[in-house]
């Protein structure tokens, strides 16, 4: 069956560490990968986006991996924050014309001082 | 630019009631998505739109649940009659590029907190 899994226990991780969140995908083809970050009572917003020809993307403290053959991105932010406590969801998007996202269920990322 | 706008925030009905649900996209962006989220589920993707046409509503759950977009700058979810199993968050999204909203994504509101008791 097809799955997308992003690790469901919440990440705790020390301020100044990086953080490093996985998604995993099962029986899915995906043509770009997309994170998001959504925070308590608000929907999400985009963070970054990468393609299948893509192995790696950078933006300011924010670096996401894609490979295709392990069917896996890595979501990594550096120099953690307080303010980057948030649950953090990846999406497949797929080509042929269909512009629809499959959302994991997010993890729950805590930094603490 | 406001965003993606929903209303209500909050929605308390009881069982068998209809319930609409509202949004205003983003200007410019020819597509709009609704999605669920719950707990157990996730993000769920329900129905989408381009240009005003719906395009796939595979993800509906059944026939008490419609989306019409009657122009550009609204659409609604309909649920009719809500049951308890329908209380989660919706959402209304749009986008401007056809792959994922390309570089700049999906813009989400920041959506309708449906209780049905």
């Amino acid at each position: 069956s097809q799955k997308i899994e992003q690790n469901s226990e919440a990440l705790n991780i020390q301020e100044g560490k990086t953080a490093t969140l996985t998604c995993n995908y099962t029986n899915y083809s995906p043509a770009y990968l997309q994170w998001y970050r959504q925070d308590p009572g608000r929907g999400p917003v985009f963070l970054l986006l990468i393609r299948e020809n893509e192995k790696e993307k950078r933006k300011e403290r924010l670096k996401v991996t894609f490979d295709t053959t392990l069917k896996q991105s890595l979501f990594h932010i550096t120099a953690s924050q307080p303010a980057d406590s948030a649950t953090y969801l990846c999406a497949l998007g797929f080509s042929g014309g269909y512009n629809k996202l499959i959302f994991g269920a997010g993890t729950r990322l805590a930094v603490h001082p | 630019d406001a965003g993606v706008i929903q209303s209500p925030r909050h929605e308390v009905t009881e069982m068998g009631q209809e319930v609409t649900l509202r949004c205003k996209p983003i200007s410019g962006h020819d597509y709009l998505f609704w999605y669920r989220q719950t707990m157990m589920r996730g993000l769920e993707l329900l129905i989408y739109f381009n240009n005003n046409v719906p395009i796939d509503d595979s993800g509906m759950p059944e026939d008490r649940f419609s989306a019409k977009m009657p122009n550009a700058s609204f659409s609604t979810l309909k649920i009719q009659p809500s049951e308890p199993r329908d209380s989660a968050v919706y959402f209304c999204a749009s986008s401007i590029h056809r792959d994922g909203g390309g570089r700049d994504g999906y813009t989400f509101g920041s959506g309708t907190r449906l209780t049905v008791v």
